[in-house]
């Protein structure tokens, strides 16, 4: 079975520039959450969708940031334009169902650098 | 609101020494605990977890207790290898009925021939 693929795995972009982040999660998972881990801190939640629709986006840090899960399936998450304190490495992760027990899987995550 | 604070790095220690992370939580009701691993270039695995008081999750010769009189989820090795070497984070999940994480800033180990 497929983990959590997340696409591209390294990026380096200038500030002002786009960037979208793809992750295509577990198949079945109807959850699907963003994380990202800024300057060697601690992870922070970023948001979380439950199938289609944006379940908790309290951690998105501010409006440069666009998250979106069409259709349910895979997510992509746009950074526009993209600041320097946004280097770090965005994880994407899935579970199923409702139940706090079920394992979180994580994918190997997209690092970012903004020069 | 919730939290989770562990111990400083880094860790360095020698093969086969004993290794202990310290971790501890501030939550409101009943959260699962777990620990992630990062190893170099790597994404996060989870290593191990625990989802209710007194519970002992164990992988790979790792172990953590669920203490809840304390708050703790410490994790524990007994003999360390090279090839431990990462950085560990120490998460719970919140309550109502989605598993968001909160983790801890991560301790990194290193271990050493």
């Amino acid at each position: 079975e497929a983990g959590v693929t997340q696409f591209p795995s390294h990026s380096v972009i200038e500030k002002g520039q786009t960037v979208t982040l793809r992750c295509d999660p577990i198949s079945g998972h109807d959850n699907l959450y963003w994380y990202r881990r800024v300057m060697g801190k601690e992870i922070k939640f970023l948001l979380h969708f439950v199938k289609e629709s944006k379940q908790d986006e309290s951690g998105m840090p501010n409006n440069r940031f666009l998250a979106e899960r069409t259709g349910g399936t895979y997510s992509t998450l746009k950074v526009q334009p993209a600041e320097l304190e946004d280097s770090g490495v965005y994880f994407c992760a899935s579970s199923q169902g409702r139940d706090r027990r079920n394992t979180i899987y994580f994918g190997e995550g997209s690092w970012l650098t903004v020069v | 609101g919730n939290s989770v604070t562990q111990m400083e790095g880094p860790v360095t220690l020698s093969e086969e020494a004993f290794l202990t992370i310290n971790c501890t939580y501030t939550a409101t009701g009943y959260p699962s605990l777990f620990w992630y691993v990062q190893y170099p270039g790597e994404g996060l695995q989870l290593l191990l977890k625990a989802t209710k008081a007194d519970d002992k999750g164990s992988n790979k010769g790792f172990e953590a207790t669920y203490r809840k009189e304390t708050t703790s989820f410490h994790l524990e090795k007994g003999s360390v290898q090279v090839s431990d070497s990462a950085v560990y984070f120490c998460a719970l999940s919140e309550g109502g009925g989605y598993n968001k994480l909160i983790f801890g800033a991560g301790t990194r180990l290193a271990v050493h021939p």
